[in-house]
């Protein structure tokens, strides 16, 4: 089993179209987990941190449950800008190890 | 500014070279890593380094030798022994802690030939 699993996609959404994406991971003493975007040929940026409580900045909601082991993304009022792919971090218990999914690819049509 | 640098932004050789990727970083960050990408593919962990003079394989390590002389750059090289070496190569640094996320250089492009 991979140690962090997405769903690949692609998923296509018209503008103003609500979207999650899910991300699994395996290990339960895992410490942190992330949100990162990235475009086509560039290098990865961070979109938002999870925390425990879940957290919303504007449009992008993110939560955790460590229960069943994965975080979610929530994209509301979807953009053309928004096109990307978002990979899901976390950060397992061996200090700063740090593991990627594969990513999920968005593509947000007119 | 504060940030990573990786240089050179695009590469190219001839397979049986050895080459070395460049990753420096003025964020005074102690944790370096370094990963590799596939078209379509996610990032894989080729190594990392916690501190100075120390250093860890990840997934993918084979054909591939990383030194941390310096808090501030992390070179990897890639050598005869990869087989498959042209991807796009991201270097990333971190603060220690696990509240901490990782930071991002501009990456290199390699293409052996």
């Amino acid at each position: 089993r991979k140690e962090v699993e997405q769903d690949p996609g692609p998923f296509n959404v018209p503008e103003g179209a609500t979207v999650a994406f899910n991300c699994t991971y395996s290990n339960s003493a895992s410490q942190s987990f992330f949100w990162y975007r990235q475009d086509c040929r560039k290098e990865p940026k961070l979109l938002m941190s999870v925390y425990s409580s879940g957290n919303e900045d504007g449009r992008f909601t993110a939560q955790l449950n460590r229960a069943s082991q994965y975080i979610s993304l929530l994209i509301r009022d979807s953009k053309l800008s928004d096109s990307a792919t978002y990979l899901c971090v976390v950060n397992l218990p061996y200090n700063n190890d740090m593991r990627f999914g594969a990513g999920t690819r968005l593509t947000v049509k007119p | 500014d504060g940030g990573i640098t990786q240089s050179p932004k695009y590469l190219f050789r001839k397979e049986g070279q050895n080459v070395t990727l460049s990753c420096e970083q003025n964020l005074n960050h102690d944790a370096m890593y370094w990963y590799r990408q596939d078209p379509g593919q996610g990032l894989r962990l080729i190594y990392y380094s916690q501190i100075v003079n120390d250093f860890q394989k990840g997934d993918i390590a084979e054909g591939y030798s990383v030194s941390r002389e310096k808090k501030e750059s992390f070179p990897l090289t890639v050598t005869s022994a990869q087989k498959n070496p042209t991807a796009f190569y991201l270097c990333a640094s971190k603060a220690s802690g696990f509240s901490y996320e990782q930071y991002f250089g501009p990456g290199t492009r390699l293409t052996v030939t």
